[in-house]
């Protein structure tokens, strides 16, 4: 198992451009999540999914799509970058929380600049 | 989900057991601890959790008191590869738990 794929792993952006960051996993989870982390700071959670063709948003989701057509896959689109969302982004996936929860499997991140 | 708080930082001499503590006064009784680390800019790797009892596994132990409103991840005996920084989160189980939070965690420092 490859466990959660992310790309690119950098990514210089200016602002008002679009992007869209990948994230992939080939464990079979329902749940993905993306999350962005600031410097010195904790993980913010911005979008999850509990399964294809099922999204909602998290903590931070303002400027921010996602989208899920398959089980695999989670991308994070970037709609028009801006210098407040430079930070690095984590997508995780887990099974979906039942009656215990599951460990959560993070991706190595992408790290994003916007100028 | 509940709120914790965890101090910013500790050191640790190495070879010692790293005592992390947890306090999470607001807890509700469905509502699990669990301890992630982060070590350097990687992704947060998975450590433990529990609910009421003490848990123990291959990486760590975790104490929960009995009116569960702290607990202590122990690291028996700490490396300097432990050096990272550590977070404890409280979430319930099932669709209120998909909005999990991670705090600023502690930053640990294992020093040789």
């Amino acid at each position: 198992n490859a466990g959660v794929t992310q790309t690119p792993k950098f990514q210089v952006l200016k602002t008002g451009q679009s992007m869209t960051l990948q994230c992939a996993q080939d464990m079979n989870h329902e749940y993905m999540s993306w999350y962005r982390q600031d410097p010195g700071m904790g993980l913010r959670l911005i979008h999850y999914s509990v399964g294809a063709g099922i999204t909602d948003q998290g903590e931070v989701p303002n400027g921010y799509n996602v989208s899920r057509s398959t089980t695999e896959d989670f991308p994070l689109r970037l709609l028009s970058a801006a210098p407040s969302q430079t930070s690095v982004y984590f997508c995780a996936s887990s099974p979906i929380p039942g009656t215990s929860y599951h460990e959560q499997y993070f991706g190595p991140g992408t790290r994003l600049t916007v100028t | 989900d509940a709120k914790t708080t965890q101090p910013p930082s500790m050191d640790c001499a190495e070879g010692r057991a790293a005592n992390l503590p947890c306090n999470h006064s607001t807890i509700s009784g469905n509502e699990y601890v669990y301890w992630y680390r982060q070590i350097h800019s990687q992704g947060p790797q998975y450590i433990i959790h529990g609910l009421k009892n003490n848990e123990t596994n291959e990486m760590a132990s975790l104490i929960i008191t009995e009116d569960r409103k702290s607990s202590t991840l122990i690291l028996p005996h700490a490396t300097l590869r432990d050096t990272a920084v550590y977070y404890c989160i409280v979430r319930v189980t099932g669709t209120g738990g998909f909005k999990t939070i991670f705090g600023a965690g502690t930053r640990l420092f294992v020093k040789a």
